[in-house]
């Protein structure tokens, strides 16, 4: 069975980073053609993609966010960790990570994690 | 990027009603298109993916068609746990993008 779940603070001033971490089971970031991937949806608007990391550490991230965005995986310890960096109000956001299935979609989600920033 | 705009943005239905779902590209996205379903609180659920493919475990009154532009979700007869916001989502080209959705209501 396969499980997603963000973890990562809930409140960040902005200009500072934000770090979020995917822990997950059921799979192997260690398997040929897996890839775990963030996606975020503002309070009340659609989703938008951020970023993906595959099994042989090949990155991907939106080029409108590529320069504030880093994506790591430790296989170790089935984690991913996304970074953005200079936090904004309209980067409040659930913050979501999933599974990638036939490249770019995805299959299994987190339960998500709602970020708000705020002085 | 591709622009994927959907409608209606919202559809009133009854249970046992069939609702019908539109998905249309700015620029050919192929079949790879998906369709996910969500309900308030929770994450995004696949649906369809490469159009008309069903993802594992989801009921057959869901049917997706289309290539191209334009593509239709389908839900033969509406059950009360049906609704909910439906988006679609290219990965044809870069970056993958989302619908704004829309929205089942009873």
């Amino acid at each position: 069975q396969i499980t997603l779940k963000e973890s990562g603070p809930t409140l960040v001033k902005p200009t500072q980073t934000l770090t979020l971490t995917c822990t997950f089971s059921g799979f192997s970031l260690r398997s040929s053609g897996v890839g775990v991937g963030w996606i975020r949806q503002s309070p009340g608007k659609a989703l938008e993609w951020l970023a993906l990391i595959y099994w042989d550490d090949d990155k991907r991230y939106s080029p409108f966010l590529k320069s504030r965005l880093t994506i790591t995986k430790d296989t170790s310890k089935n984690q991913v960790v996304l970074t953005m960096t200079n936090m904004d109000a309209v980067d409040t956001a659930t913050y979501y990570c999933a599974h990638s299935f036939r490249g770019y979609f995805f299959d299994y989600w987190g339960q998500g994690a709602l970020v708000t920033v705020s002085s | 990027e591709v622009v994927l705009t959907q409608s209606p943005a919202t559809l009133s239905l009854s249970p046992g009603e069939r609702a019908t779902l539109s998905c249309r590209a700015s620029q050919s996205v192929s079949s790879f298109l998906a369709w996910y379903q969500q309900k308030p609180g929770q994450a995004p659920r696949l649906l369809i993916y490469n159009a008309s493919n069903r993802a594992t475990g989801i009921p057959a009154r869901f049917s997706g068609s289309g290539s191209g532009t334009d593509f239709t979700l389908t839900i033969s007869s509406l059950e009360p746990e049906d609704f909910a916001v439906y988006y679609c989502q290219q990965r044809s080209n870069w970056p993958p993008t989302f619908g704004p959705g829309t929205k089942v209501e009873i």
